[in-house]
């Protein structure tokens, strides 16, 4: 049973530039929610993904933006990147159709690190 | 506004000895479901037990199991016979129902296991 997967593992940017993540669910997930982890601080939702649309979104800016594809794996895309933006990247997901799962499986993360 | 708190930054507990992390939350619906995730160093989080906020019975799983008061909307995690491989950051988080189905997390327990 395939578990959540992401990639890359590390990145390293310089301010400004852009950058994107990915994410392959859990095998029989059909929905993706994404976190930000800051060191030493829990993780902070930025938005999930469900069908292939963005369906709640967290307290992020608009440099912040994703897509989900008809496989159900997802991207998260970061624009105009910031220091700040420095960063573990989670990806999580979950079953929200028929025989709902409400448990969120975590993949292993992607570090950030804005230069 | 929906809260998670994690009042103990740090612990240490000597091998096989038992230990207890606390966790209070907030929120205002009535249908919810409580985790307790732990983060080794690894940084892969991982679930290690789930809490239906409509059951009484405390969840378990082998050495882990959980203290659910909802009155109180408190939610321990007591670890027992621990181990080397339990030390990790330790997160409370919960999810509620009906269209809202992100993580909202603690800001997390490093507990460090003795040898």
């Amino acid at each position: 049973d395939a578990g959540v997967t992401q990639s890359p593992t590390h990145l390293i940017k310089t301010r400004g530039q852009q950058v994107t993540l990915r994410c392959s669910p859990k095998s029989g997930h059909d929905t993706v929610s994404w976190y930000q982890q800051a060191l030493g601080q829990g993780p902070q939702f930025i938005f999930q993904y469900y069908e292939e649309e963005e369906r709640q979104r967290g307290n992020f800016p608009d440099r912040f933006s994703g897509h989900q594809f008809p496989n159900y794996s997802s991207e998260l895309n970061v624009n105009a990147l910031l220091l700040g933006d420095s960063a573990l990247y989670l990806c999580a997901s979950s079953l929200l159709k028929a025989g709902r799962e409400e448990t969120q499986y975590f993949g292993p993360g992607t570090r950030l690190l804005v230069l | 506004a929906q809260t998670v708190t994690q009042s103990q930054p740090e612990m240490s507990v000597q091998e096989a000895e038992t230990v207890t992390l606390s966790c209070t939350y907030d929120t205002s619906e009535n249908n919810y479901y409580l985790f307790w995730y732990k983060q080794p160093p690894s940084r892969q989080m991982i679930l290690v037990i789930r809490q239906e906020a409509y059951k009484q019975q405390n969840a378990t799983e082998n050495r882990f199991s959980v203290n659910f008061q909802k009155a109180a909307k408190s939610f321990s995690l007591k670890i027992s016979d621990s181990q080397l491989g339990d030390t990790a950051m330790y997160f409370c988080a919960f999810i509620t129902n009906f269209g809202n189905e992100k993580l909202t997390f603690g800001t997390g327990t490093r507990l460090t296991i003795i040898p």
